[in-house]
């Protein structure tokens, strides 16, 4: 059972234009998501991360959104450059002590020039 | 080192042979994890230390998986008599423990022939 979903396996955007990456989550204990981008051989690095007190939280270009009883967050990127061009992974944590994440599949984004 | 080190970066083995992975986590991080990612999927939890104990094995997806990390830096991820299904990207990922933004290292790819 997958607790954190991530529906569009690839999404392809014109540069300068918004790409938005949604993600689904059905664990109610989750409060804490994160994005995470993904180049190839390389390990995932921290994007933006929302707690569910929040409903937006933005760094730059980078803003996410959390509609908490549609169990559902989006990454909005604008503009859109070629260089975000990466495997985006959502993330989900129950808190507690350990942080213990909750991974989607990943969306691959390419962005055009 | 300024980030967080796997070692090898690489590793073909046999079915049936014992492996051992390495990762070497950023300086003063108390907390380290490991996941795997296997092909189209996200990074999925395997275990979990803070400090030298591992406060979280469930993950672990069976008895042939053993990880230590005896000095509290260091963490060594074990897999005996490997199988074909064992084959992914084992990704290490270190934190201070006072939050949910984990460092990843760039994987081990393991592939079980």
């Amino acid at each position: 059972d997958q607790q954190v979903k991530q529906n569009s396996p690839s999404l392809s955007v014109q540069e300068g234009r918004i790409s938005i990456l949604n993600c689904d989550y059905t664990n109610s204990m989750f409060d804490y998501f994160l994005w995470y981008k993904k180049y190839p051989a390389e390990g995932p690095t921290f994007l933006i991360s929302i707690s569910s007190i929040k409903d937006k939280n933005e760094d730059g270009r980078f803003t996410v959104f959390l509609n908490k009883s549609a169990k559902h967050l989006s990454l909005h990127i604008v503009p859109s450059q070629p260089g975000d061009s990466a495997v985006y992974f959502c993330a989900a944590s129950g808190g507690g002590s350990n942080y213990k994440l909750t991974f989607g599949k990943g969306t691959l984004l390419t962005v055009n020039p | 080192g300024a980030g967080v080190s796997q070692t090898p970066s690489n590793k073909v083995t046999e079915k049936g042979k014992y492996v051992e992975l390495r990762c070497d986590p950023i300086s003063g991080h108390t907390a380290l994890y490991w996941y795997r990612q296997s092909l189209g999927q996200g990074p999925e939890f395997l275990i979990y230390f803070q400090g030298t104990g591992a406060a979280d094995d469930s993950g672990l997806p069976n008895d042939r998986f053993f990880a230590v990390r005896p000095e509290g830096s260091v963490s060594t991820l074990k897999i005996q008599r490997t199988e074909r299904g064992d084959s992914a990207v084992y990704l290490c990922a270190s934190s201070t423990g006072q939050g949910e933004k984990l460092f990843f290292g760039s994987g081990t790819q393991l592939s079980v022939l």
